[in-house]
């Protein structure tokens, strides 16, 4: 265990539906990330966010949409998926200093979209 | 834009016997670090080993050593002694120093032990 959760592990949705997944850390971390793990591509990079604030989106399509209401929580809520969003979901949390740089990941998500 | 390369997509290793997996990377930055992340079928990324590219000596964690050259922007990681546990995904990754705290991934290597 590295300390962050994800839930659920598993998700079936259709096109229509609305779902949220959720991410929990509790170790003081600062940081906190979504990842798209699609088969045969490098992990993806979709949005940060630091100390609650978002610091980056990579260009993600609104039908995702990301909430961070404090440091230990991250959401991110779907809607209206493509069946192309079917992919493993990660997060991941990191403490911002120059000495501790090394993001610790949850077991994801595996999502897919029908 | 920074990029990470893993030319080998699968690996195989006899049980106790060593392995090199490779990963090379391309930056403008002089400052940033490097991370080797494992990935079992569980699905867990886990933290193996990391790099900070100021340190000239190669980090070293128990069975798993690297082989960092900074001009060649080459950054393989070395398996001794492998063990069936080994078998998972590894990923090669990098951060810059400051600035974003974007992680680039490699696509992978999946390294299969055999008994």
């Amino acid at each position: 265990e590295t300390g962050v959760t994800q839930t659920p592990r598993h998700l079936v949705m259709g096109m229509t539906n609305k779902k949220s997944l959720k991410c929990e850390q509790h170790l003081g971390h600062n940081a906190m990330y979504w990842y798209k793990q699609s088969a045969k591509k490098p992990l993806e990079l979709m949005f940060v966010y630091n100390f609650k604030e978002q610091t980056e989106n990579n260009s993600v399509p609104s039908r995702f949409s990301p909430e961070c209401p404090n440091s230990s929580h991250l959401f991110l809520h779907l809607h209206t998926l493509q069946p192309e969003d079917s992919a493993l979901y990660l997060c991941a949390s990191s403490l911002r200093t120059r000495q501790n740089t090394e993001a610790f990941f949850g077991q994801g998500t595996r999502l897919t979209v029908v | 834009a920074q990029t990470v390369t893993q030319s080998q997509p699968e690996m195989s290793v006899q049980e106790a016997e060593t392995v090199t997996l490779s990963c090379t990377y391309d930056t403008s930055e002089s400052d940033y670090y490097l991370f080797w992340y494992k990935q079992p079928p569980s699905r867990q990324m886990i933290l193996v080993i990391r790099q900070e590219a100021y340190k000239q000596q190669n980090a070293t964690e128990n069975r798993f050593s690297v082989n960092f050259q900074k001009a060649a922007k080459s950054f393989s990681l070395k398996i001794s002694d492998s063990q069936l546990g080994d078998a998972a995904m590894y990923f090669c990754a990098y951060k810059e120093e400051g600035g974003s705290e974007k992680l680039v991934f490699g696509k992978g290597t999946k390294l299969t032990v055999n008994p």
